[in-house]
């Protein structure tokens, strides 16, 4: 069973300024980890995804999240945050199974709200 | 139109009713998955299938029972509802080929009272 820590449930923040958002996961076994963000009155979208190789993975709106083995986090940045990325934001991982691949099942993090304030 | 539709998008319904949320999708996904989201909780899996003749308890699937009628349709029921089932209700899916992330409807908001 794994089990997926956000360390913070709310992250105030002034426009342009840096911004991480923490995520801690628990697994026996290698997981795939993912990020995915909320609008208000919307359904979840995948902004990242770390399934292997480099450990550093960006998306296209500036957002990066780092995969750290030995710490069993998976923290997500950005240098500088815009009013837009107003949203609720959710860790997931899912298990990889013994043939490499993954039953596509998620378990989330409890979510960290972000406000950029002008 | 959306890849993943949800009805209704709100309800409100009284204690004991039985109620139904369907989803469909036209990405032509195999596996479909219901999720209840709640504050401070994140969203934990209900159920999910991998075809039509697959489907499978998750995390919290007390209370609920599924139908995978077609590939595209798979619907959440609620046999007789209780307030603690008030929740956003999320359907996904994806494909099993490329262990990829899940495609989100944009939810049922169902209240029970």
């Amino acid at each position: 069973a794994q089990s997926v820590t956000q360390l913070d449930s709310q992250v105030p923040v002034f426009e342009e300024a840096p911004v991480e958002l923490r995520c801690n996961y628990s697994s026996s076994v290698s997981v795939y980890l993912f990020w995915y963000v909320q609008y208000p009155n919307q359904g979840l979208q995948l902004l990242l995804k770390y399934l292997s190789g480099s450990t550093l993975v960006e998306s296209i709106n500036g957002f990066e999240a780092e995969f750290n083995k030995s710490q069993t986090s998976f923290h997500l940045r950005k240098p500088s945050v815009h009013i837009s990325d107003t949203a609720e934001y959710f860790c997931a991982v899912s298990e990889i199974n013994a043939g490499g691949t993954s039953y596509g099942k998620l378990t989330f993090g409890q979510g960290t709200i972000l406000t950029v304030h002008p | 139109d959306a890849d993943v539709t949800q009805t209704p998008r709100n309800r409100i319904t009284k204690t004991g009713k039985r109620i139904m949320l369907e989803c469909s999708q036209t990405k032509g996904h195999d596996r479909m998955y219901w999720y209840r989201q709640d504050p401070g909780l994140g969203l934990r899996l209900i159920y999910y299938s991998f075809d039509v003749k697959d489907i499978n308890k998750g995390e919290i699937s007390d209370g609920y029972s599924v139908s995978r009628q077609a590939q595209a349709k798979f619907s959440l029921s609620l046999e007789s509802a209780i307030p603690n089932q008030t929740a956003l209700y999320f359907c996904a899916t994806s494909d099993r080929s490329d262990n990829q992330p899940q495609h989100f409807g944009d939810g049922t908001r169902l209240s029970i009272l």
